[in-house]
């Protein structure tokens, strides 16, 4: 299968800091997602981004599919986001093993 | 909004039984999933199914299989548990690859022990 590989493994921001998590994949792929892990354990789909570069407020995402990474930027983190972060690639959605993010108030 | 359901939040079984982990969605999507988490490891793929009563295996179907009888519910059997079952157990549903985006929805997982 597809290897996926995220960066860094755990990040601690203070509350209004800016970060950038960053996943490889190992093979050609026409689908990828960006999801987030509550401290519930829910999972929620951030961005669907096969290639490009997406919006949604403080968060955005940018896919080069021709060099196999996408980028999953947070802008002005607060406390809520905390949580794992993972991506996700290739037609059965192999998963990477996520960046555990902790932000201080 | 997408709903994706799990039949229980947790679980505690005994070696050797038979489980049943039961995941609806109400989308009428054509692909479903499931998944196992475990610390450190990240999320990996046990079996999907793309049509009903249709079935592929995953990265991990070893002590697995599924059932898909109708659209929207895809099950998850453990023939005889082990402990080493023991995990978070995650349902997901997208449409199929094309016209559309195949944006995965997860269901809130259960949390199985097996004694």
């Amino acid at each position: 299968g597809i290897q996926v590989e995220q960066s860094p493994p755990d990040l601690i921001l203070q509350e209004g800091a800016n970060s950038t998590l960053r996943c490889n994949f190992s093979d050609s792929v026409n689908n990828l997602q960006w999801f987030h892990q509550n401290p519930w354990g829910q999972l929620i789909n951030l961005f669907y981004i096969p290639s490009g570069t997406k919006q949604n407020g403080r968060l955005s995402a940018t896919t080069v599919a021709t060099e196999r990474y996408s980028l999953l930027y947070i802008s002005s983190s607060q406390t809520t986001d905390s949580g794992v972060y993972f991506c996700a690639v290739g037609n059965q959605f192999y998963f990477g093993t996520g960046t555990s993010l902790t932000v201080i108030p | 909004d997408v709903k994706v359901t799990q039949s229980s939040r947790y679980l505690v079984k005994r070696t050797g039984e038979k489980v049943f982990l039961e995941c609806v969605q109400d989308m009428d999507h054509e692909n479903m999933f499931w998944y196992r988490q475990d610390p450190g490891l990240g999320l990996r793929l046990i079996y999907f199914s793309y049509d009903v009563k249709m079935k592929e295996k995953g990265d991990i179907p070893e002590g697995y299989s599924v059932s898909r009888e109708k659209k929207e519910r895809f099950s998850l059997i453990l023939e005889s548990a082990s402990t080493n079952q023991t995990s978070m157990y995650l349902c997901a549903s997208s449409f199929l690859a094309g016209e559309v985006e195949e944006t995965q929805y997860f269901g809130p997982g259960t949390r199985l022990l097996v004694l």
